[in-house]
């Protein structure tokens, strides 16, 4: 049983560029999430999933950001134009909607550390 | 005020105490409550979930939640110098599947 993959595991880009990053969650998991950590914090909401639609998003979320799930297995996290207050951990995260209340457990994968020079 | 939150620590206890973890959340309508640990530079780990007042025990973790004081607690029995992390407290509002994460207490456990 594999647990939930990202990729790339760093990335260092450019103020101003695009970057681009991958989340393979659990295989039976359809709920998948997207949560950002910085130094000293606890992960902070983005968004999520469950199958392909895009259920919640945070408000503090920038129209910068955004997230598609196309086929309701992986899932992709674009930043547009990055500035320098985006390096931080890109957490995703998944769990299995059941109707037991184990159905909230989410999963984190590796994350993605982006450092945006 | 924020939503969950956590003395940052560092917790310092030796090797074989008792370690006592405590997390406050301002949502009544909270319905899930969870436990992480981090390791530095690495992603949080679920170690323990929680859903009804009173105790949960988990091998040498115990969770505690008391939902009229917005209390949730974690003890880690004979703790290890491995136990040494940070441990994020998380809980559900209501009506939403994500996940609201206090700052995370800092555990250091002296050999």
């Amino acid at each position: 049983d594999t647990g939930v993959s990202q990729d790339p595991r760093h990335k260092i880009t450019k103020r101003g560029q695009n970057v681009t990053f991958r989340c393979d969650p659990i295989s039976e998991h359809n709920r998948l999430y997207w949560y950002r950590q910085t130094l000293g914090q606890g992960p902070e909401f983005l968004t999520y999933f469950q199958n392909e639609a895009q259920l919640e998003k945070s408000r503090l979320l920038s129209d910068r950001f955004s997230a598609e799930r196309p086929k309701g297995s992986f899932s992709t996290l674009e930043i547009q134009r990055t500035e320098q207050g985006d390096s931080a951990m890109y957490l995703c995260a998944s769990s299995l909607e059941s109707l037991s209340a184990s159905s909230y457990e989410q999963y984190f994968g590796p994350g993605t550390r982006l450092t945006v020079t | 005020q924020k939503e969950v939150e956590q003395n940052s620590g560092p917790l310092s206890v030796p090797e074989g105490a008792i370690a006592s973890l405590n997390c406050t959340y301002s949502d009544r309508g909270s319905q899930s409550f969870f436990w992480y640990r981090q390791y530095s530079g690495k992603s949080p780990e679920l170690i323990m979930s929680i859903y009804s007042n009173g105790d949960k025990e988990d091998g040498r973790f115990t969770a505690q939640l008391n939902k009229a004081s917005q209390y949730v607690s974690l003890l880690i029995r004979d703790s290890q110098p491995s136990d040494s992390a940070t441990y994020l407290c998380a809980v559900t509002p209501d009506s939403s599947y994500k996940l609201i994460f206090g700052s995370g207490t800092r555990l250091l456990v002296r050999p």
